[in-house]
Order: C-alpha cells, then sequence, then structure tokens
C-alpha cells in the first residue's frame, strides 16, 4: 500500500496549511499525523483521521474520504515549519506504512 | 515519566553486528505493541519491525528480514532490535515507538544513531 504525499507546501504565517497524503480508497482506513521538527523524534498529531492527542493545538485537524486525507493547520505559526507524515496501517502486510513526508515552510 | 529511551548506535563496518536497545517506563511495556521505525539521513521514516506485546509474534520489513531480530524482556521493560549483517542502507537514526491499538504510534523515543561505514 502506497501513500502520496506532495513534497513541499508553503505558506504565510496566520494563513491555513492543507498537507494532503493520497492512497487507494484511504478512506476506508485510519489515517494518522506526525509532526518531526530537525532533529527531533516524530510527534503525534492527529490519529483516527481526525482525533487529536491532548496537548496538540485546535488549529491542527484532520479529514478523510474517497482517495485523498488531508492535515489541516490553521493560523500556522512559525513553530509549524516541519514535515508531516502520514501512516495507515496496511492490513494486508500486518504492518504500517508511512507517506514520504511534506516538508512545511513558513514564509 | 511515560518515555522510550533508546541506546547502542554507534559507527560499525559493513558486515558487522550491532545491538539497539530501548528502555521502556510510565506505562504498561506489557501491554503494547512496540515498534521499530528507521529515517535514513535526509530520508523519510520507514518502519523496521514490531513486536506482539507476548513477545511471541514478530513482523519485519522486507528490507531487513533474515538479518534483523526483534525481542522484548518484559522484565526489565526494554526492547531490542539485534542487526546483523549490516550494510551501509542500514545507516540510519532508529527510533523505537509505542503503537497504540487503533494502529497509531503515540510514544516515540528521542532515537539513536547507527551508522555503517568501512
Amino acid at each position: 500500500y502506497v501513500l502520496t504525499q506532495p513534497p513541499s507546501v508553503s505558506v504565510a504565517p496566520g494563513q491555513t496549511a492543507r498537507i494532503t497524503c493520497g492512497g487507494d480508497k484511504i478512506g476506508s482506513k485510519s489515517v494518522h499525523w506526525y509532526q518531526q521538527k530537525p532533529g527531533q523524534a516524530p510527534v503525534l498529531v492527529v490519529y483516527d483521521d481526525r482525533d487529536r492527542p491532548s496537548g496538540i493545538p485546535e488549529r491542527f485537524s484532520g479529514s478523510n474520504s474517497g482517495n485523498t486525507a488531508t492535515l489541516t493547520v490553521t493560523r500556522v505559526e512559525v513553530g509549524d515549519e516541519a514535515d508531516y507524515y502520514c501512516q495507515v496501517w496496511d492490513s494486508s502486510g500486518d504492518r504500517p506504512v508511512f507517506g514520504g513526508g511534506t516538508k512545511v515552510t513558513v514564509l | 515519566e511515560v518515555q522510550l529511551l533508546e541506546s547502542g548506535g554507534g559507527l560499525v563496518q559493513p558486515g558487522e553486528s550491532l545491538r539497539m536497545s530501548c528502555a521502556a517506563s510510565g506505562f504498561a511495556f506489557s501491554s503494547f505493541v512496540m515498534s521499530w521505525v528507521r529515517q535514513a539521513p535526509g530520508k523519510g521514516l520507514e518502519w523496521v519491525s514490531s513486536v506482539s506485546p507476548s513477545g511471541i509474534s514478530t513482523y519485519y520489513a522486507d528490507s531487513v528480514k533474515g538479518r534483523f531480530t526483534i525481542s522484548r524482556d518484559t522484565s526489565k521493560n526494554t526492547l531490542y532490535l539485534q542487526m546483523n549483517s549490516l550494510s551501509a542502507e542500514d545507516t540510519a537514526v532508529y527510533y523505537c515507538a509505542k503503537r497504540d491499538p487503533i494502529g497509531h504510534y503515540d510514544l516515540w523515543g528521542q532515537g539513536t544513531l547507527l551508522t555503517v561505514s568501512s
């Protein structure tokens, strides 16, 4: 199972960033999103399509339908600049699958 | 404190072996699937291996199958990754991660760097 993400997304501070994750019938799977800043471990920001772990701002939200899942970050801040990865569970291979990652640049 | 702490990375030559460890604390280690995920320099996340809560069932990426062995010691709350026949393609930061039953990873270690080079 392959997940496809755009390599990069640029956004101005205060605007909205949308990061897509494409996969065959991904809407039938649970999608999880991670934020990774340089030199740091990944941090879960959205799980099960749209749920947020405690401590993650409401500015981070997720949606999933058809062949595309989307992580939306509203009121983007400089501190949101990071790589973002989507992930699903591939039941056929009994393993997790990660997207290639999207580098979000805050202009 | 809930945390995972990896150790054991370093510089090895091609063909050599290495064992990494991941010490868990602050949660019921024996209740969760644990995994190793790696990240080559400048690249994305790649799942390497997982082990069931009991330690009986193990799973591997095709790229490491037959060379790596995952295991866990619940008495020590520690996860291991034995890596044999290492090559330059194994150079990466290795993270251990706790898997939630839904399928996401809600706790990650800080990572340990493995460099395979002559």
